[in-house]
């Protein structure tokens, strides 16, 4: 069946390096979108992307999709304590497209 | 404005017991989910609905769980009776888009502990 990977699964970073979360579909996606769950919280919205090959932008956090709409990525430059968290990508397949899959999550801890 | 209500927020019951969670979502939400989200796992979709239509349950164990939403507003998860494994957080969803087009908002979630 369709699965949305996400690597890596765990990340330690001392603060100030950057930071890269990579999500591979294996199918197209029609969309993709990224959200934050910090620890004993909910997931909450990032961001959306739609058009192959976009990239944007948001501080110090920048989301690419890819051009062939089956992967995507999330880079944090110089990370602090508030970037910790578990962050997913998710999207609806583009061949049915309210059949959404969430990755399973990268979870990034900053040493101060 | 409120964002999604979610109750109860934690719930301990034993093996074979019935449990509900209660879901409010954002005023003028027509789309709503119910997602179960297990520790160090992503959400995994139960059941989707547009409005108080069910529209996707494909992953809704139906032997156990049901799910209904009224008037196409509140919603309730039951589970009757639940097992060991279902020990999980549920988290429910609104959106204003219909289908994957736009933002998920999430509400904190019930975390159900099965004994």
């Amino acid at each position: 069946g369709q699965q949305v990977m996400q690597i890596p699964q765990y990340q330690h970073v001392q603060e100030g390096e950057d930071f890269t979360t990579y999500c591979n579909s294996s199918t197209t996606l029609s969309n993709i979108q990224w959200y934050k769950q910090r620890p004993g919280g909910h997931p909450v919205f990032l961001i959306q992307l739609v058009k192959s090959g976009e990239v944007k932008k948001q501080k110090r956090l920048t989301f690419q999709f890819g051009e062939a709409k089956k992967n995507s990525s999330l880079h944090i430059t110089a990370t602090q304590t508030t970037d910790v968290g578990t962050y997913f990508c998710a999207g609806p397949l583009e061949s049915s497209y309210d059949k959404v899959i969430f990755g399973p999550g990268t979870s990034l801890s900053v040493i101060p | 404005e409120a964002g999604v209500v979610q109750s109860p927020r934690y719930k301990i019951i034993e093996k074979k017991q019935p449990v509900a969670f209660w879901c409010n979502p954002i005023s003028g939400h027509n789309t709503l989910y119910w997602y179960l989200q297990n520790l160090g796992q992503g959400p995994e979709l139960l059941i989707r609905y547009e409005n108080e239509e069910a529209v996707d349950d494909s992953q809704l164990p139906k032997d156990r769980f049901s799910a209904e939403r009224l008037k196409g507003v509140d919603s309730t998860l039951k589970i009757q009776p639940a097992e060991l494994g279902d020990s999980a957080v549920y988290l429910c969803a609104s959106s204003l888009h219909r289908g994957f087009a736009g933002e998920l908002f999430f509400g904190e979630g019930s975390r159900l502990t099965v004994l």
